[in-house]
């Protein structure tokens, strides 16, 4: 099965500041991965496919990119809205799995 | 607009069988593939499994021995049963859709997600 982490598990960060998320993998996925936000008791919703495109009405302030093992999402002018937990997902093999998350917090 | 919705107890018995539905609205189930996934409180995202309009099915190793997904496609639903419950199960239970175009997929609609609460 491969392996999925996030880091850093939590970041603090204020309005305005640009944020840099990490996922790697156990192992090389290619481009296969997604980016989920979830809120508080909301169900996930999905940002970004492929490492790098855009879900629909996805704002461009969220980027993806990265291949193989090691990816990034970058949040650029974090608006009060992004504060919430970001999910990576591999859908190279099954079992299908995700990363831990990391909380993005309000600094 | 594509809906999921989530049905089912709020509460099981340890060893009992748990049985959700998923009714999906606004897309025909012979469409995409169709998969559950669950999150205990406070942690990470689990994918449990998927099914297909043929009946074709993907399961967690971890889960597989006590984990069947079937579809209706009569009534544009799937449902999930997990057998043998125990506290460990409990946690919230998503669906959702996975895309065809690549298999496997990400999940771009997702259902609002129902807590089962396993306890004597």
């Amino acid at each position: 099965d491969i392996h999925m982490t996030q880091s850093p598990s939590i970041l603090s960060a204020s309005v305005g500041d640009r944020v840099t998320l990490t996922c790697r993998a156990s192992q090389s996925i290619g481009s296969w991965l997604a980016w989920y936000q979830q809120k508080p008791g909301k169900a996930p919703k999905a940002l970004i496919y492929r490492a790098s495109a855009l879900e629909t009405g996805v704002p461009s302030t969220f980027s993806g990119s990265g291949s193989g093992t090691e990816f990034t999402l970058t949040i650029s002018g974090l608006q009060p809205d992004d504060f919430a937990t970001y999910y990576c997902q591999q859908y190279h093999t099954y079992p299908v799995s995700f990363g831990q998350g990391t909380k993005v917090e309000i600094k | 607009q594509v809906q999921l919705q989530e049905s089912g107890p709020e509460l099981a018995k340890p060893s009992e069988t748990l049985t959700l539905t998923c009714s999906v609205s606004g897309d025909s189930i012979i469409s995409h593939y169709w998969t559950w996934l669950r999150q205990p409180p406070g942690k990470g995202l689990e994918w449990i499994g998927n099914v297909y309009y043929t009946g074709s099915t993907n399961y967690n190793p971890s889960l597989k021995s006590r984990v069947s997904i079937l579809i209706d496609t009569s009534n544009n639903q799937f449902s999930l049963k997990l057998r043998s419950v125990t506290a460990a199960d409990t946690a919230v239970y998503y669906c959702a859709r996975q895309l065809n175009d690549y298999n496997p997929n990400r999940f771009d609609t997702w259902g609002r997600g129902t807590l089962v609460t396993v306890s004597s």
